[in-house]
C-alpha cells in the first residue's frame, strides 16, 4: 500500500500569496487529519475531515486557513495571504474507519509539506 | 498549557547505554501513540497502546501505559547510534477520532 502522499514538499511563497497543500490518504481511509509543527515546536492539531464533511476544525486558525476533502481528489489545505509566521511544516495523516474493539487512534503520517514564507 | 509533558528534552548517551523517556499528563488518555521522526521526515508510528498497564515490547523498545492511562513510557536498551532522532508521545482523549495531543519530543542522541 502506498502511504499516506503530500505535495509538494516544499512551497516557497511570498508574503500575501496563497499556499495550497494537497494530500492522498492512505488506500482504504476516509479519514484525513492536518497537524501544523512550527520550529521549535511540537505537532499542533488543526483539523479532522471526512469525505466532504468538516469533522473538528477546532486547532484551525479563524482567518486565512481554510481545508476541505472533496469526494473526489485529494485533501487540501489553503492558506490565503500567508505571512511569515505561517512558515512552518505541514502534515497531513490519515486512518481508516474507527473500530469499536478499542484497537486505538492510530493515524499514519505522510511526510510532510515545508512551507516558507519570504 | 501542555497537557502532555515529556521528559527530558534532550538526551545525549554512549552507544549500549539504557535510556527511559517519560510522557506524563493530569488527563486520562483513550490511548497513547509513540511517534519517530528523522529530520526533514514525518512522524512513523512506533506503537499505540490502549489498555491500562499494557507493556509493548518492539525489539530492544519496550512501551507502558500507565495503570490510570495518564502516563506513558518508552525504554530503550543498550542503545545505538540508529535510535538517534526525536520521539514523540501523542494521546487521543476518545477513542473515536484522530486528533491526537502531542508532547513537545524527545530528542535522543546515541553516540557511537
Amino acid at each position: 500500500n502506498a502511504g499516506v502522499m503530500q505535495n509538494p514538499r516544499h512551497l516557497v511563497r511570498r508574503r500575501g500569496q496563497e499556499a495550497r497543500l494537497r494530500c492522498s490518504p492512505m488506500k482504504g481511509h476516509s479519514h484525513v487529519y492536518w497537524y501544523r509543527q512550527l520550529p521549535e515546536e511540537g505537532l499542533k492539531f488543526m483539523v479532522y475531515l471526512q469525505k466532504e464533511n468538516i469533522i473538528d476544525e477546532s486547532g484551525m486558525p479563524k482567518e486565512r486557513f481554510s481545508a476541505e476533502f472533496p469526494k473526489e481528489g485529494p485533501s487540501i489545505l489553503r492558506i490565503q495571504q500567508v505571512v511569515r509566521g505561517d512558515s512552518a511544516a505541514y502534515f497531513c495523516a490519515s486512518s481508516p474507519n474507527w473500530r469499536q474493539d478499542g484497537s486505538g487512534n492510530t493515524i499514519y503520517f505522510g511526510e510532510g509539506s515545508w512551507l516558507t514564507v519570504v | 498549557t501542555q497537557l502532555l509533558e515529556q521528559s527530558p528534552q534532550f538526551l545525549s548517551i554512549q552507544e549500549g547505554e539504557n535510556l527511559t523517556v517519560y510522557c506524563n499528563s493530569s488527563s486520562v488518555f483513550s490511548s497513547l501513540q509513540w511517534y519517530r521522526q528523522e529530520p526533514g521526515e514525518g512522524p512513523v508510528l512506533l506503537v499505540t497502546v490502549v489498555t491500562g498497564g499494557e507493556v509493548k515490547k518492539l525489539k530492544r523498545l519496550t512501551f507502558q501505559f500507565g495503570d490510570a492511562r495518564k502516563d506513558s513510557s518508552l525504554h530503550i536498551t543498550a542503545a545505538q547510534p540508529g535510535d538517534t532522532g526525536l520521539y514523540l508521545c501523542a494521546g487521543a482523549r476518545s477513542s473515536n477520532t484522530g486528533k491526537l495531543i502531542f508532547g513537545q519530543g524527545t530528542t535522543l542522541q546515541v553516540k557511537p
